[in-house]
């Protein structure tokens, strides 16, 4: 079964205006972080965001939000003020403590910001 | 910069030939993952060591065996290549096997492509 399921294969957003990239995951695991990921075209992969399990706020880091909705084991990245350095891959990842804290991926959105 | 090393950044090779993929993580992190990424299969988890010790293993191929040396460094090894094994491969790090909301650090990868 698909632990982490990214829904939009591609996604086009204006530059300045806000974009959400959606992700569900699932675990039995009470104790798990979710993660986001950028790859641009360059090849690496950076970490943009984190929400743990236990976290009881939405992260921010800068530019980036994850909007968590734990029922709905849903963790969607918003990006506020798309800039045309955003277009890139972007992929969404579980760490589980009882899996040996190995991130699992989903296949990734890729977006394009047009100006 | 993610802080972890991955040398060679381009490996060309052919068939039926042996690699070795090394990786130095980040200082102070003793858990080290090998990651796949091709086109069709997105980023597979390959195996995990944490302070030289194998700790889980994913979707590698007996072809494949990798290493976690004293010094934290970690080698992963391509046998009998194939034209199918040409991807690119990460190396990632984080301070412990658990989750504890610390992110995997990525290197900048090895692109291998097997002609």
């Amino acid at each position: 079964a698909q632990k982490i399921t990214q829904t939009q294969p591609g996604m086009f957003v204006q530059e300045k205006e806000a974009v959400t990239l959606d992700c569900t995951y699932d675990t039995s695991d009470p104790s798990y972080g979710l993660f986001w990921y950028k790859q641009p075209s360059s090849g690496e992969m950076i970490f943009l965001i984190y929400q743990g399990s236990y976290d009881q706020q939405n992260a921010t880091e800068g530019r980036y939000s994850l909007n968590f909705q734990k029922a709905r084991k849903s963790a969607n990245l918003v990006i506020s003020a798309s800039q045309l350095g955003d277009s890139a891959m972007y992929f969404c990842a579980m760490r589980e403590n009882t899996n040996a804290g190995k991130s699992t991926f989903g296949d990734g959105t890729t977006l394009t910001v047009k100006p | 910069d993610s802080g972890v090393t991955q040398t060679p950044k381009h490996l060309i090779t052919a068939t039926g030939q042996r690699v070795t993929l090394r990786c130095s993580p980040r200082s102070g992190d003793l858990s080290v993952y090998w990651y796949q990424q091709s086109l069709d299969q997105g980023l597979q988890f390959l195996i995990q060591y944490y302070n030289g010790e194998e700790r889980a293993k994913g979707n590698i191929l007996e072809r494949f065996s990798a290493q976690q040396f004293p010094d934290l460094h970690s080698e992963l090894n391509l046998s009998s290549l194939e034209l199918g094994d040409s991807a690119l491969y990460f190396c990632a790090s984080s301070p412990t096997h658990r989750v504890n909301g610390s992110p995997l650090h990525f290197g900048n990868g090895t692109r291998l492509t097997v002609t």
